[in-house]
C-alpha cells in the first residue's frame, strides 16, 4: 500500500541555517504531495503542497518539489527562524480522489536562537 | 480560510464510560469527514472516514464497534469512544474535506487530548 517515509528527528538547528527534512514515497498511480505544520499545542496546517511530477509547493520561505524519478518530496528552508519550530509532516493523497492522506511520521524541528 | 472546530478540546474520564467528540465545519459543508489518532511523538493514523448520511469506512484493526461515527449533517460528525479504557488515551484529531476552486482541500480541526483514568 501507499506510504511516506521521513527522515526521523528531532532536528536542531541555529537560527537562519539551512533546513532540509527528507520525505520520500511509496504510491501507485500519480498521488498529490503534501507538507503539513504542527506548532506546539495547535492542530495541523497545511504548508505547501505539489500535485504533480516537477511541481514546486512553496509557502512562507519553505518549498519542496514533487521528484517522481526519486520518489521524493524533500522540505526546504534557507534560513529558519525561532518561530519554525515545530512538527512537520509529509504526506500524500493517492491518485484513487477518497480524499484520504497517508502520513509520515513526522519531524521535530528546534530552532535555537 | 475555512474553519474546522473540535468539542471538547480536552476530557479526562473514568474507564469504563463512553466520550463524544464533536468536529464541526464552520463555514462550509463537508459531505467527507476523517478522524485520525496521533500518539505522542508519532504520525496521525487513520481511523475512519465519515460520510454524509451513510456508514462510516473504518480502516483495518480499527473496532468499529469501539469508536462509533455519526455524519449526521454536512457540518457535524461525532466520534464517540465507548467504554474507554486507558490505551484508548490519545489525541484525536479530525479533518474535513472541501473543494474550492476545483482543488481538492482538507482542513484539519485543532484536536482533542483525551486521557482515560
Amino acid at each position: 500500500g501507499d506510504s511516506v517515509t521521513q527522515m526521523e528527528g528531532p532536528v536542531t538547528l541555529s537560527e537562519e541555517a539551512f533546513l532540509t527534512i527528507n520525505c520520500t514515497y511509496t504510491a501507485t498511480g500519480y498521488p498529490s504531495l503534501f507538507w503539513y505544520v504542527q506548532y506546539p499545542g495547535e492542530g495541523l496546517q497545511l504548508l505547501l503542497k505539489a500535485t504533480k511530477a516537477d511541481d514546486k509547493g512553496s509557502n512562507k520561505g519553505f518549498e519542496a518539489t514533487y521528484r517522481k524519478e526519486t520518489t521524493s518530496f524533500h522540505l526546504e528552508k534557507g534560513s529558519v527562524q525561532v518561530s519554525d519550530s515545530a512538527v512537520y509532516f509529509c504526506a500524500l493523497r493517492g491518485s484513487s480522489n477518497t480524499g484520504k492522506l497517508i502520513f509520515g511520521q513526522g519531524t521535530t524541528l528546534q530552532v535555537k536562537p | 480560510g475555512a474553519v474546522v472546530s473540535q468539542h471538547p478540546s480536552w476530557v479526562i474520564c473514568k474507564s469504563g464510560t463512553s466520550v463524544k467528540i464533536e468536529c464541526r465545519s464552520l463555514d462550509f459543508q463537508a459531505t467527507t469527514m476523517f478522524w485520525y489518532r496521533q500518539f505522542p511523538k508519532q504520525s496521525l493514523m487513520l481511523m475512519a472516514t465519515s460520510n454524509e448520511g451513510s456508514k462510516a469506512t473504518y480502516e483495518q484493526g480499527v473496532e468499529k464497534d469501539k469508536f462509533l461515527i455519526n455524519h449526521a449533517s454536512l457540518t457535524l460528525s461525532t466520534l464517540t469512544v465507548t467504554s474507554a479504557h486507558p490505551e484508548d488515551s490519545s489525541f484525536y484529531i479530525c479533518s474535513a474535506k472541501t473543494t474550492s476552486g476545483g482543488a481538492l482541500t482538507q482542513y484539519f480541526g485543532p484536536g482533542t487530548r483525551l486521557l482515560v483514568l
